[in-house]
């Protein structure tokens, strides 16, 4: 009964392909989050998404895309993968008001060959 | 903007022996605060958070922390430290006046406990 749950925990590739990362919240939030934690362990916030608008942080390349196909799901498409797309990718979810706290996923380490 | 330093990279502390962790943040008004835990392969984990009253919260695995607005500080205690607390852990904040979206994270303390 994992509250955020993101699938796979290990991704290995190389340059050049396309991966997606799958979330997953039982929570009843309505919004998700898309993380990036660096070689560093700085957790920077790549995207955040309800039924009524999507935030991407203007730093993130667009081979980068949340898919949402619903309430509970929000999954992250990489394209054109490179060197510098090996991070810790983390998925996160909320309700979308204040005194309210995000919960993580457990993290999907991705390393691009 | 808001922002946060965790000045202390990497702390070292025996089994047993009283811990501290220290946070500042930067912003205009009271934010919202938070402790997260992240073990070593793991997810962040939510260990405390402040939102408005008591100062000192109480969090999960016998954490404290104390919100002092005069030094716009946040530092995470426990009284005795277990082999299990060796972990990387990061300060958050976000706006009182919104959402977990504005959460903005400082760059962790990683802890090390000797036995």
């Amino acid at each position: 009964d994992t509250a955020v749950s993101q699938t796979p925990k290990y991704l290995v590739t190389q340059m050049g392909n396309d991966k997606s990362i799958k979330c997953e919240q039982n929570l009843g939030h309505d919004t998700m989050y898309w993380y990036k934690q660096d070689s560093k362990k700085f957790l920077k916030i790549m995207f955040s998404y309800n039924n009524k608008e999507l935030i991407i942080n203007e730093t993130v390349p667009n081979r980068f895309s949340p898919k949402s196909p619903d309430k509970a799901h929000l999954n992250l498409h990489i394209n054109s993968l490179e060197l510098g797309d090996s991070a810790v990718y983390f998925c996160a979810s909320s309700y979308e008001q204040p005194n309210t706290e995000a919960f993580f996923g457990q993290g999907t380490r991705l390393t691009v060959v | 903007a808001q922002s946060v330093t965790q000045p202390d990279i990497h702390i070292t502390v025996s089994e047993g022996a009283s811990l501290e962790l220290r946070c500042n943040y930067s912003y205009g008004a009271t934010p919202y605060l938070f402790w997260y835990v992240q073990s070593p392969g793991q997810g962040l984990q939510l260990l405390l958070k402040y939102f408005s009253g008591d100062t000192l919260v109480q969090g999960i695995k016998g954490f404290e922390a104390e919100f002092k607005r005069s030094q716009s500080s946040f530092n995470l205690r426990k009284p005795s430290v277990h082999w299990s607390d060796a972990a990387e852990y990061f300060c958050a904040v976000s706006p009182s006046s919104g959402s977990a979206r504005q959460l903005t994270f400082g760059s962790g303390t990683q802890l090390t406990v000797l036995p």
